[in-house]
């Protein structure tokens, strides 16, 4: 079993460009969720998925979005990007209603 | 103020101590994660608690409901233990078909000196 894969591992994009981050789940997981940290801070939760559908979602601005796909993978789209979206970006997978949650190593996102 | 404080920010020990880091949270929750990272960013979970006590090796989490409070204690430390550990809460969903999403700590930065 593979865990929680997200790809790339480090990205190095332009303000103002766009960027698309990819989450694959642990085997038998169905919900997703993304969580920005930026450097030396905790994680935030920015949305959760399941079911192909955002199911809740914290308090980022709609450049952010995501997507859920039939095998439960999961996308993250960043437009018009920010140097302030300089940060690791964390997947985390799990089965809903158990209240587990496994990590991917995370992308490292620059701005620059 | 957050809803997920932890203390403290920073920790350096010198090996074969006993250490505690502590946690407290305000919002309702259906359970309490202790996750450590290591530098590059992996996140990996220690514990999830939902009442009482949890050990695993050298490592020992405890939860007061009551009080909202958590604890994860390291016993006979080691430099290996050095790493980010953080508390997150799993928020309470009342909706069916998925689960609240965690909210984290800043995290306690231990260092363990040889």
């Amino acid at each position: 079993d593979a865990g929680v894969t997200q790809s790339p591992t480090h990205l190095i994009k332009t303000r103002g460009q766009q960027v698309t981050l990819r989450c694959s789940p642990k085997s038998g997981h169905d919900t997703v969720s993304w969580y920005q940290q930026a450097l030396g801070q905790g994680p935030q939760f920015i949305f959760q998925y399941y079911e192909e559908e955002e199911r809740q979602r914290g308090n980022f601005p709609d450049r952010f979005s995501g997507h859920q796909f039939p095998n439960y993978s999961s996308e993250l789209n960043v437009n018009a990007l920010l140097l302030g979206d300089s940060a690791l970006y964390l997947c985390a997978s799990s089965v809903t209603g158990t209240g587990g949650a496994f990590f991917g190593q995370g992308t490292r996102l620059t701005v620059v | 103020k957050n809803e997920v404080e932890q203390s403290p920010q920073n920790l350096t020990a010198q090996e074969g101590e006993f250490i505690t880091i502590n946690c407290s949270y305000s919002v309702g929750i259906s359970a309490l994660h202790w996750l450590q990272q290591h530098p590059g960013g992996g996140i990996v979970s220690l514990f999830m608690l939902s009442s009482g006590k949890k050990k695993h090796g050298r490592l020992i989490a405890t939860i007061n409901i009551q009080e909202k409070h958590s604890s994860l204690h390291i016993t006979a430390s080691h430099p290996r233990d050095s790493a980010v550990y953080i508390c997150a809460a799993r928020a309470v969903w009342d909706y069916g078909g998925s689960q609240g999403n965690l909210i984290f700590g800043k995290g306690t930065k231990l260092s363990v000196k040889p």
